[in-house]
């Protein structure tokens, strides 16, 4: 199993650019989110997926949209990218969703923005 | 007030040392605590988490949890080289939204 796995690895985008992070899982987990992490901030939730066909809001959502896909992929799309959404975007599921209080989040190896 | 706060540090021990690394969380309605281990460039990857006050031992690991006290430790036994990376909180929250902390940077030194 590759478990969460996310493209690109790193990106260069100058200011109004458009691009879309992708972010694929195979452990057949109902729940992914979306998280920036940026220094002295930790991870902070962007959007969120609790199962196929829905997506909700997190802390910080402005200058973002979702897309599920399907049950497999959770798709981030910066439409008109500006500096301060440089950062280190981080992908992660999990099994049981929103219900379960021990449900544990599994990361992807991130994608490193800058936006110039 | 951060909803998880966490000694930035560095924390530095040396090698076989106890290390000691430290969470306070705001929302008193929290159900469950996570630790994750962050190395340099890479992902957070799960150590443990703790629901139940008291201690839990994984190996050379044991979290505790004080909810009384809103407050999460980890323990890091016989400390080693590789353990040196930085270590994230997260809280579950009462309305089951994930908080994680700034994260404790800790070096062991040989």
């Amino acid at each position: 199993n590759a478990g969460v796995t996310q493209t690109p690895k790193f990106q260069v985008l100058k200011t109004g650019q458009s691009m879309t992070l992708q972010c694929a899982q195979d452990m057949n987990h109902n729940s992914m989110y979306w998280y920036r992490q940026d220094p002295g901030m930790g991870l902070r939730l962007i959007y969120y997926s609790a199962s196929e066909g829905t997506t909700d809001k997190g802390e910080v959502p402005n200058g973002y949209n979702v897309s599920r896909l399907n049950k497999r992929e959770f798709s981030l799309r910066l439409e008109s990218a500006a500096p301060s959404q440089t950062s280190v975007y981080f992908c992660a599921s999990s099994e049981a969703g929103q219900g379960g209080h021990t449900d544990t989040q599994y990361f992807g190896p991130g994608t490193r923005l800058t936006v110039l | 007030q951060k909803e998880v706060e966490q000694n930035s540090g560095p924390l530095s021990v040396p090698e076989g040392a106890i290390a000691s690394l430290n969470c306070t969380y705001s929302d008193r309605g929290s159900q469950s605590f996570f630790w994750y281990r962050q190395y340099s460039g890479k992902s957070p990857e799960l150590i443990m988490f703790i629901y139940s006050n008291g201690d839990k031992e994984d190996g050379r690991f044991t979290a505790q949890l004080n909810k009384a006290s809103q407050y999460v430790s980890l323990l890091i036994r016989d400390s080693q080289p590789s353990d040196s990376a930085t270590y994230l909180c997260a809280v579950r929250q009462d309305n089951n939204d994930m908080r994680f902390g700034a994260g404790t940077r800790l070096t062991v030194k040989p």
